[in-house]
């Protein structure tokens, strides 16, 4: 039952660095979402995939880059990390045209 | 575009009372509309969601909500707490034009259930 993996749980890194976070689904989900969440607001979409080989920008893409390797897969990547990119980012999936279904447990990233 | 306002951040119950969270949005025609639970350290679970027809939608955890076009509210009830539910709460709102993906969600509801 595993459902949405993300990793790493936790990553601290330094203003410039780059960092991918991966996500896998294991549901043969159609789509799949990327998002931040930050204290007092709720969650903001930064990619979608709708299918393989699709991505689309969400409300906050700036200073990131998304890659649907395959179904399962769909990674989150941080070029130049800044400060205001702290935040807790969540992976999701659904079946195709759904809302977000399913949640993976979120990576905590701290930019310095 | 729409919005999803939550004005209660933070409520505290009895275990064993009932619970209505508050959900207001904005959007122009009729919404999709959702409630989300997220356990410390988790992710977002969906709890129910609001299409159309029937306006009192059933969810999971013994959990409802009522969509009232003339509020534009979706308001979460519980009739019985249990601690189990302490959580924090999302209500998110879809636009017709742009999918069920493209979801506003509000800024969350924390919910503290004493003994």
């Amino acid at each position: 039952n595993a459902g949405v993996t993300q990793t790493p749980k936790f990553q601290v890194l330094k203003t410039g660095q780059s960092m991918t976070l991966q996500c896998a689904q294991d549901m043969n989900h159609n789509s799949m979402y990327w998002y931040r969440q930050d204290p007092g607001m709720g969650l903001r979409l930064i990619y979608y995939s709708a299918s393989e080989g699709t991505t689309d920008k969400g409300e906050v893409p700036n200073g990131y880059n998304v890659s649907r390797l395959n179904k399962r897969e769909f990674s989150l990547r941080l070029e130049s990390a800044a400060p205001s990119q702290t935040s807790v980012y969540f992976c999701a999936s659904s079946e195709r045209g759904q809302q977000p279904q399913h949640f993976g447990d979120g990576t905590r990233l701290s930019i310095l | 575009a729409q919005s999803v306002t939550q004005p209660d951040i933070h409520i505290t119950v009895s275990e064993g009372a009932s619970l209505e969270l508050r959900c207001n949005y904005s959007y122009g025609a009729t919404p999709y509309l959702f409630w989300y639970v997220q356990s410390p350290g988790q992710g977002l679970q969906l709890l129910l969601k609001y299409f159309s027809g029937d306006t009192l939608v059933q969810g999971i955890k013994g959990f409802e909500a009522e969509f009232k076009r003339s509020q534009s509210s979706f308001n979460l009830r519980k009739p019985s707490v249990h601690w189990s539910d302490a959580a924090e709460y999302f209500c998110a709102v879809g636009a017709y034009d742009t999918g069920r993906r493209a979801l506003t969600f509000g800024s969350g509801t924390r919910l503290q259930v004493q003994p």
